[in-house]
């Protein structure tokens, strides 16, 4: 079945680092992408997102960028920090699915200081 | 900023309960969804709704029923609890009907004995 899915299930990097997180999704209907953070005990937190007529998108050391070629996502945390460690999941949305999201297993970010 | 509220955090209840996860959010928001979450199967929506009065099925719906009377409440109902529906239950809502980010509360850990 169509899914959205991640290159990697865990992820350790070093404090300070640059982490690239990786999500292939299948769907080339999709037309918007979020990235959510979960750490342990919590909901899932808002990253960023971006819509399918943009190709990269930037916030606060955050980084999305969307290949609709090859259906890959990915998100990139700059200076990687201890308050990073978590589990990212990205989601697309459907086009003319209404608010839906289908969710990809999630990488957990491990940060060695 | 955009605040979902689920009123129970942590819950232990026996088995063939009757549980009420209730869960608000303060942003007039259209969308509002039922989602649990267990270890190494993400995220699966169980019933989400689109409007008061209004609500929709979604993968994983047996067992459970919902509860839209006002717009910012959504209730989740567990008729008579199991066992396997052990697990963490997260509210969500969203605007509109296509694309738009879903914000999460901080999630119920229902434990069924």
């Amino acid at each position: 079945g169509e899914s959205v899915g991640l290159h990697l299930p865990t992820l350790s990097v070093q404090e300070g680092d640059n982490s690239i997180i990786n999500c292939a999704y299948s769907n080339s209907a999709s037309d918007y992408f979020i990235w959510y953070k979960q750490e342990s005990g919590k909901g899932p937190q808002f990253i960023i997102d971006i819509r399918s007529n943009m190709d990269k998108r930037q916030g606060q050391r955050v980084t999305v960028l969307l290949n609709k070629t090859v259906k890959h996502l990915s998100l990139q945390i700059a200076a990687t920090q201890p308050g990073d460690s978590a589990v990212y999941f990205c989601a697309e949305n459907i086009n003319n699915q209404g608010g839906k999201l289908i969710f990809g297993q999630g990488t957990e970010l491990s940060v060695k200081p | 900023d955009v605040k979902v509220t689920q009123s129970s955090r942590y819950l232990v209840k026996r088995t063939g309960e009757k549980v009420f996860l209730e869960c608000v959010q303060d942003m007039d928001h259209e969308n509002m969804f039922w989602y649990r979450q267990d270890p190494g199967l993400g995220l699966r929506l169980i019933y989400f709704s689109y409007d008061v009065k209004m609500k929709e099925k979604g993968d994983i719906p047996e067992g459970y029923s919902v509860s839209r009377e006002k717009k910012e409440r959504f209730s989740l109902i567990l008729e008579s609890a199991s066992t396997n529906q052990t697990s963490m239950y997260l509210c969500a809502s969203s605007s509109g009907m296509t694309g738009n980010t879903i914000y999460f509360g901080e999630g119920s850990w229902l434990t069924v004995v």
